[in-house]
């Protein structure tokens, strides 16, 4: 079965920056595109961008532009998400997502991972 | 970027009741691009609804969307008590609406 294993909650000053990993499980890594989305606490879900892990090629959230990285290591089947100059209003829950059979729409999710900002 | 806006914010109804929850998009939408996701509280969202009309996998048939262009609407046509969640609308690879809370009244 699909499996989208996310790392651990993390803690990190503003301005520093963050790398959480989703690895993944049960099907071809590369056959689906992959997606970070984030919810910040109480409040609904922000879709940041996605990956393809076959090519590489990204598509950010112009939100995010020029401070999310997402990459991709085919040979661990596993995805990373790196948001660098942290801000409070960065603490959220990130997931990762895996599209559905139907390309774009979200079918698997990870289990979320906690990234607190704070001083 | 097109802005989604779902309204209500909260629908408060009874079990048995017919939920009816509205996504409007900011410019035309393909239909074939617009999901719906339910969400519970410290659980991850999941799938209902794609290409705006078709039911994902194991989705009961209580659960219905409609619509095109800038209007889309998600169905509930007899509330069960595990369906009092959250729901967004999404278009693919893009933004999600802000939600409608669905309350027990």
């Amino acid at each position: 079965q699909v499996q989208l294993v996310q790392s651990g909650a993390e803690v990190k000053k503003p301005g520093a920056s963050v790398k959480v990993s989703c690895k993944a499980s049960g099907y071809t890594f590369t056959g689906y595109y992959m997606h970070w989305v984030r919810q910040a606490p109480g409040q609904g879900l922000e879709w940041m961008g996605w990956i393809n892990p076959n090519s590489g090629g990204t598509n950010y959230a112009q939100k995010f532009q020029g401070r999310v990285t997402m990459t991709r290591d085919t040979s661990i089947s596993t995805a990373y998400m790196e948001l660098s100059r942290l801000r409070s209003d960065d603490t959220a829950v990130y997931y990762c997502a895996r599209d559905s059979t139907v390309r774009g729409a979200i079918g698997y999710w990870g289990q979320g991972t906690l990234v607190t900002v704070s001083s | 970027e097109i802005v989604l806006t779902q309204s209500p914010g909260t629908l408060s109804l009874s079990p048995g009741e017919r939920a009816t929850l509205s996504c409007r998009a900011s410019q035309s939408v393909s239909s074939s691009y617009l999901a719906w996701y339910q969400q519970k509280p410290g659980q991850a969202p999941r799938l209902l609804i794609y290409g705006a009309s078709s039911r994902a996998t194991g989705i009961p048939d209580r659960f219905s969307g409609s619509g095109s262009g800038t209007d889309f609407t998600l169905t509930i046509s007899r509330l069960e008590p595990e369906d009092f969640a959250v729901y967004y609308c999404q278009q693919y690879g893009s933004s999600f609406g802000q939600g409608t809370k669905v309350e027990i009244k």
